[in-house]
């Protein structure tokens, strides 16, 4: 199993950014998927999970209707769009594999800072 | 959606065993077996421990052990090693969501 995250960066208040992350190694059409972040020095938080057809999303209460979870099956990829980002949105991103809400597997994170 | 209440810090000696609790409600930890523990060393990305209370994934040593009672779980690290120093986290199911524990370091003295 292989997760790749990209596309953190620095992002002003108020800004947008996506997050990709690029899977192999396993069977992703069938996978639940999820992102969990971790804030500088802090501990783990689940963001938002995704059903292998992409048909259900659930979201942690802070980011939802800020943030939107989606998947591209035939490309093997997970994403993360993210709006309207938030000094406290600052934190190491990864992407895991999830099964019966465990992660099984992670990617090495991609790190988000919200700063002016 | 609040955090599992761990302990934040634990120790212990090589060869001595170690409890990390975990404390939720009847809403998550209390209300499902779903539990899983996750090891993280400084810089790296979590590993999977211990998941649904008990279980372990292949290659994770016995000396790693899951249980729950109630509203609390437990991680139990027997024979303390020097490399399983690092932050612990648990994780429950919570209705459709998950939530994570604040962590607990782990120092082997």
């Amino acid at each position: 199993v292989q997760l790749v995250e990209s596309g953190g960066g620095l992002v002003q208040p108020g800004g947008s950014l996506r997050l990709s992350c690029a899977a192999s190694g396993f069977t992703f059409r069938s996978s639940w998927m999820s992102w969990v972040r971790q804030a500088p020095g802090k501990g783990l938080e689940w963001v938002a999970h995704i059903k292998p057809d992409g048909s259900d999303k659930y979201y942690v209460d802070s980011v939802r209707g800020r943030f939107t979870i989606s998947r591209d099956n035939a490309e093997t990829s997970l994403y993360l769009q993210m709006n309207s980002l938030r000094a406290e949105d600052t934190a190491v991103y990864y992407c895991t594999t999830e099964d019966w809400y465990r992660s099984d597997s992670w990617g090495q994170g991609t790190l988000v800072t919200v700063s002016s | 959606q609040s955090a599992l209440t761990q302990p934040r810090s634990v120790s212990g000696s090589p060869g001595q065993s170690v409890t990390i609790s975990c404390t939720g409600t009847s809403s998550d930890v209390g209300g499902y077996n779903y539990v899983s523990w996750y090891q993280q060393h400084p810089g790296k990305a979590p590993k999977l421990m211990i998941y649904d209370v008990s279980k372990r994934p292949s290659g994770v040593p016995d000396r790693f052990s899951g249980s729950k009672s109630g509203n609390t779980a437990s991680l139990t690290i027997s024979g303390l090693q020097a490399e399983d120093e690092a932050d612990y986290y648990c994780c429950s199911k919570a209705g459709t969501y998950k939530v994570f524990g604040e962590g607990t370091k782990l120092t082997v003295l």
